[in-house]
């Protein structure tokens, strides 16, 4: 089946600096990419849809100045986390949806802000 | 906003039984899909049912979905260790966007 990468898959980061993930679907080209939210024992909550060359969607309560996404490419989306904060902290991840209705989910980054 | 509701919560039965979850949502959907996810890990699809299907087979899963009662269930036969995890239901309802259920955490015993 497809494929989707995250990078990193773990980090550890001071609060106030800017966490940058990288989404990347690796044989197939993504129209959409969504962006997840986890935390610990729940389930994935929606942050934002991005369509490559568009600017991203994103749902309520989530701040686009806070989580700037870039889809840059049919195969690349990025999440950069601004000033992160310890309330940040949790479970990134992204999906990629090519010509079906299926998404295929990445595995996902634990970002702890400290 | 979570629309779909999972249960039960947790689940936890003997290696070669077979784990029932169920699933409820709100809204008319366009399909339902049935995700695993493992400790700490990203999500695995599993099975697609599409509103107008009624029961899907996908090796020892068989996912049934009942429009008129919004719902839908996942069976799995003949549980292995390697099952436990975390099943999540997920409906689109319309561009693509999935709403999550809170999960049903399964634990298989060997």
């Amino acid at each position: 089946g497809a494929v989707v990468s995250q990078h990193p898959s773990r980090v550890i980061c001071k609060s106030g600096t800017s966490v940058k993930i990288e989404c990347r679907s690796l044989d197939f080209q993504a129209t959409t990419m969504f962006w997840y939210r986890q935390f610990p024992k729940q389930s994935l909550m929606l942050m934002a849809t991005s369509n490559e060359g568009s600017k991203a969607t994103y749902e309520q309560g989530v701040e686009k100045d806070k989580f700037l996404i870039n889809h840059a490419s049919l195969t690349l989306s990025t999440l950069t986390v601004t000033s992160a904060h310890p309330e940040d902290s949790s479970f990134y991840i992204c999906s990629a949806r090519g010509n079906t209705e299926t998404q295929y989910f990445g595995p996902g980054t634990r970002l702890l802000v400290l | 906003s979570q629309q779909g509701e999972e249960d039960p919560q947790a689940l936890s039965i003997q290696e070669g039984e077979n784990a029932t979850m169920n699933c409820s949502y709100k809204t008319s959907i366009n399909n339902l899909q049935w995700y695993r996810q493992n400790s700490g890990r990203g999500l695995v699809h599993l099975i697609l049912i599409r509103s107008n299907e009624r029961e899907k087979h996908s090796g020892r899963l068989r996912v049934t979905l009942d429009t008129s009662k919004k719902s839908s269930s996942l069976l799995i036969t003949a549980s292995r260790a390697a099952d436990t995890a975390s099943y999540f239901c997920a409906t689109d309802k319309s561009n693509y966007q999935l709403i999550w259920g809170a999960g049903t955490k399964l634990i298989i015993k060997p």
